[in-house]
């Protein structure tokens, strides 16, 4: 198992274009998380899903934001019309169960909107 | 709401024990861990604890937890130039996502 993989490392694009990111867990885990992280900032969380099943959203995800797993393995995160805001590390994580012994994180997608 | 504090830098020399501090607000939290991020790269799981445990230690690191001020902590014996990184505690609610704190950045200097 190669962990949690995200595509691609780093993105750049022009304020008001869409972008979408990929995010491939582990192969066994029915959890999957998606975190925004701006300098000098932990992680916020965004959204999770259990198996395809999105069950939680943070107020951090607007209407410009939406994600998907259709087949509860890979996950995709869209931003429409960015903003330079927008611009942070996109995390994204898997974890077995309900997490409790910990998530494990890919190396994330870093975000510039220019 | 759910908060989790951390004091933002450590600088310690090599071969010194490195002490860093998070408290947290939401006694309904059940899991804390500590996480490492160094530069570029994601999170790395270091450790965790349970509410039911005071202590656990794993090889050179040791967490302390104190429930009844919301206080967490991690030492890192022998500390190395390689500990250098970004860490961060974070806190789990049962059924809910990790919350994160800002981080503590350490700096090992040889």
């Amino acid at each position: 198992d190669t962990g949690v993989s995200q595509d691609p490392r780093h993105k750049i694009t022009k304020r008001g274009q869409n972008v979408t990111f990929r995010c491939d867990p582990i192969s066994e885990h029915n959890r999957l998380y998606w975190y925004r992280q701006t300098l000098g900032q932990g992680p916020e969380f965004l959204t999770y899903f259990q198996n395809e099943a999105q069950l939680e959203k943070s107020r951090l995800l607007s209407d410009r934001f939406s994600a998907e797993r259709p087949k509860g393995s890979f996950s995709t995160l869209e931003i429409q019309r960015t903003e330079q805001g927008d611009s942070a590390m996109y995390l994204c994580a898997s974890s077995s169960g309900t997490g409790i012994y910990g998530y494990t994180f890919g190396s994330g997608t870093r975000l510039t909107v220019v | 709401g759910e908060d989790v504090e951390q004091s933002l830098f450590l600088s310690v020399r090599e071969g010194d024990s490195s002490v860093i501090n998070c408290t947290y607000t939401d006694s309904s939290s059940t899991y804390l861990y500590w996480y490492k991020q160094e530069p570029g790269a994601g999170l790395q799981l270091l450790t965790y604890i349970f509410s039911n445990m005071d202590m656990k230690q794993d090889q050179r690191l040791t967490v302390l937890l104190n429930k009844k001020d919301k206080h967490l902590s991690l030492r890192i014996a022998d500390t190395q130039t390689g500990d250098s990184a970004i860490y961060f505690c974070a806190e789990q609610e049962a059924g809910t996502a990790l919350i994160f704190g800002k981080g503590t950045t350490l700096s090992v200097s040889s």
